[in-house]
């Protein structure tokens, strides 16, 4: 099956400067790549996602980039804020749709520092 | 998106009893997921719950111990039997939508005593 590794486990940065998490993913048929926030006492929410047709994806401070030969995929927050700290997950499927549900990483608690 | 309603949303339970979690969303769907969440963990994902069929269930966990139910397309239950205190942690339902988005309720936040 699906074996989905995730570092750091915790990162912490300055308030303003950019964060970046690293995935990776050992089934070379995954090709949906979503990313999750998980505020805490709160469920995970999608933040972005990524396809395996496509490299890179960006949603306003957020983006994705996906290197499907290395089978790594990473998140990009610029110009990080107080609200971005939180739990953050990477998963991965080989379904394209979920319909075998997501394997996750164990997850990155980010910090923003004032 | 899709919203999921879980309850209860949380429960303390002796050890050796069984709680069934309900899971309700607002549309028709055709795949439900249910996931373990342990405390300042990652989400594992337990089993599949396909409306009309039984559940598949992940490597680590049996049907014995996480019956589940799919009586139509809104709606899936989960069973925790014959909990320890091995078993609290968060228990989340999930559905696909749109282009295979998956979306969570809340969650069902359990200790056992």
């Amino acid at each position: 099956g699906e074996n989905v590794e995730q570092h750091p486990s915790t990162l912490s940065v300055q308030e303003g400067d950019s964060a970046v998490i690293k995935c990776t993913y050992s089934d070379s048929a995954s090709n949906y790549f979503p990313w999750y926030k998980q505020e805490l006492g709160k469920r995970p929410q999608l933040i972005i996602d990524i396809r395996s047709n496509v490299g890179e994806k960006k949603d306003q401070r957020i983006a994705v980039t996906l290197n499907k030969t290395a089978k790594h995929f990473s998140l990009h927050i610029t110009e990080t804020q107080p609200e971005d700290s939180a739990v953050y997950f990477c998963a991965a499927t080989d379904s394209g749709g979920g319909a075998d549900g997501l394997t996750f990483g164990k997850g990155t608690h980010l910090i923003i520092q004032p | 998106s899709a919203v999921i309603s879980q309850k209860p949303s949380r429960d303390i339970c002796q050890r050796g009893t069984s709680l069934t979690i309900q899971c309700q969303v607002d549309s028709q769907v055709t795949m439900m997921f249910w996931y373990r969440q342990q405390p300042g963990q990652s989400l594992t994902l337990i089993a599949t719950a396909n409306q009309g069929s039984e559940a598949t269930y992940e490597s680590g966990f049996v049907i014995d111990k996480f019956p589940i139910s799919r009586p139509n397309l809104t709606f899936s239950t989960l069973t925790v039997s014959n909990m320890s205190p091995e078993d609290s942690s968060i228990y989340l339902c999930s559905v696909e939508k749109g282009r295979g988005e998956a979306f969570f309720g809340q969650g069902t936040r359990l200790t056992v005593v």
